[in-house]
């Protein structure tokens, strides 16, 4: 039972390198989500993609790219990391009416 | 931003102890989700509602949906260690609108 998964679960980045994080489900979902949790702030969403094929930005999107591979995979890309990026990052996925929402475990990402 | 408010930021409380917490916004959402968040995990899904009023119950949670739509309450019973984490509620106002998150309780259990 797989669920969501995302890597890498831990990077350490300088400041204008740029990296993926990667997520895949296996719940057959529709809608894919990437989400930041900052302390004190719950979560945000950055991107979501309600289908294969499409992409939309959610409430922080700036300094991010997305890629909805495939119905199972969506990735999310730092083109050039600053240290205002330095957070946990969840991916998610849901069924099309989104009511329940399945989180990874999460991607512990600091910018130095 | 972030427009569900979520209190209380954190509680200590001793094992055995009933907790409240509570979700309120100025704005009618149409679902309520609470999640708990244990420490390197992700959220996971405790318990939905989807109508006005409704109190539906998972274990020693229970947790309502508001009859005014603008808030959520979720009540734990007979905390033990284990309920350690940080609670997140989220709202949608419509299907197909995006989750809102409150910012969490985290809650911690003295034994």
């Amino acid at each position: 039972n797989a669920g969501v998964t995302q890597t890498p679960k831990f990077q350490v980045l300088k400041t204008g390198q740029s990296m993926t994080l990667q997520c895949a489900q296996d719940m057959n979902h529709n809608s894919m989500y990437w989400y930041r949790q900052d302390p004190g702030m719950g979560l945000r969403l950055i991107y979501y993609s309600a289908s294969e094929g499409t992409t939309d930005k959610g409430e922080v999107p700036n300094g991010y790219n997305v890629s909805r591979l495939n119905k199972r995979e969506f990735s999310l890309r730092l083109e050039s990391a600053a240290p205002s990026q330095t957070s946990v990052y969840f991916c998610a996925s849901s069924t099309v009416s989104g009511n329940t929402i399945y989180f990874g475990e999460g991607s512990w990402l600091t910018v130095v | 931003g972030q427009q569900l408010n979520q209190s209380p930021q954190s509680m200590f409380i001793q094992e055995g102890e009933d907790v409240s917490m509570n979700c309120t916004s100025s704005s009618i959402f149409n679902t309520w989700l609470w999640y708990k968040q244990e420490p390197g995990e992700g959220p996971v899904l405790l318990i939905a509602l989807y109508k006005a009023g409704e109190l539906t119950s998972n274990g020693r949670l229970t947790a309502q949906f508001g009859i005014t739509r603008k808030d959520s309450f979720l009540n734990i019973s007979a905390s033990i260690p284990s309920d350690v984490g940080i609670y997140f509620c989220a709202g949608r106002r419509n299907a197909g609108n995006m989750l809102t998150f409150g910012g969490g309780t985290r809650l911690m259990v003295k034994p």
